[in-house]
């Protein structure tokens, strides 16, 4: 149980188009959902924390224009990059927790690998 | 500084070792502590709690020191399999859920 999938698992693009990548919790309703980056050999970035119904908080530095979530059911997140520049290449990562279960545990996506040409 | 820190390695050892890590976080506040393991390309998954009592999961233990905000994980009869970024995990606030991730300590197990 407690399965999160991720779709697209790889995108390529072209700099100043803007992709959307979907995050889903597959058994569970998810209270909230995690947005996450990482860099070639860095840590974990948290971008922005959304719930269900609600706008998202954004980390300090995380343009919110750039990046925008929307959270619109209890099983599905969305991540938009707005017109998408080679910076913008990383590995985007989406996590879940629900209050039903482990309150601390978060069940992680398999990823989205964007690269921006 | 960064909050959660981590020797990022990489740690080469032979099979059948015994091997340490050690992570050390700036916040005093933070509640709640983990390890997890990371594949090359892959998501993080959940290796084990950390908890003041210290807490074994087969080969693995794992120890959190709150007074020296330090936390170790080891992992004992090391298995190619092993071979993986481990990354020491804090939770700052208790309702927010909010994972804070060190850098990552990375693995690798020869034969």
């Amino acid at each position: 149980g407690a399965v999160v999938s991720q779709h697209p698992s790889r995108v390529i693009c072209k700099s100043g188009t803007s992709v959307k990548i979907e995050c889903r919790s597959l058994d569970f309703q998810a209270t909230t959902m995690f947005w996450y980056r990482q860099f070639p050999k860095q840590s974990l970035m948290l971008m922005a924390t959304s719930n269900e119904g609600s706008k998202a908080t954004y980390e300090q530095g995380v343009e919110k224009d750039k990046f925008l979530i929307n959270h619109a059911s209890l099983t599905l997140s969305t991540l938009t990059v707005t017109s998408a520049h080679p910076e913008d290449s990383s590995f985007y990562i989406c996590s879940a927790r629900s209050d039903h279960l482990k309150r601390y545990e978060q069940y992680f996506g398999p990823g989205t690998r964007l690269t921006v040409t | 500084r960064k909050e959660v820190e981590q020797d990022p390695g990489p740690f080469n050892v032979p099979e059948g070792a015994t091997v340490a890590f050690n992570c050390t976080y700036s916040n005093s506040a933070s509640q709640s502590f983990f390890w997890y393991r990371q594949d090359c390309r892959k998501e993080p998954k959940l290796l084990m709690s950390v908890y003041s009592s210290g807490n074994e999961d087969g080969r693995f233990t794992a120890q959190l020191n709150r007074a020296s905000q330090y936390i170790s994980l080891l992992i004992r009869d090391s298995k190619l399999s092993d071979s993986a970024t481990y990354l020491c995990v804090v939770t700052r606030l208790r309702n927010t859920g909010k994972l804070i991730f060190g850098q990552g300590t990375t693995l690798q197990v020869k034969p």
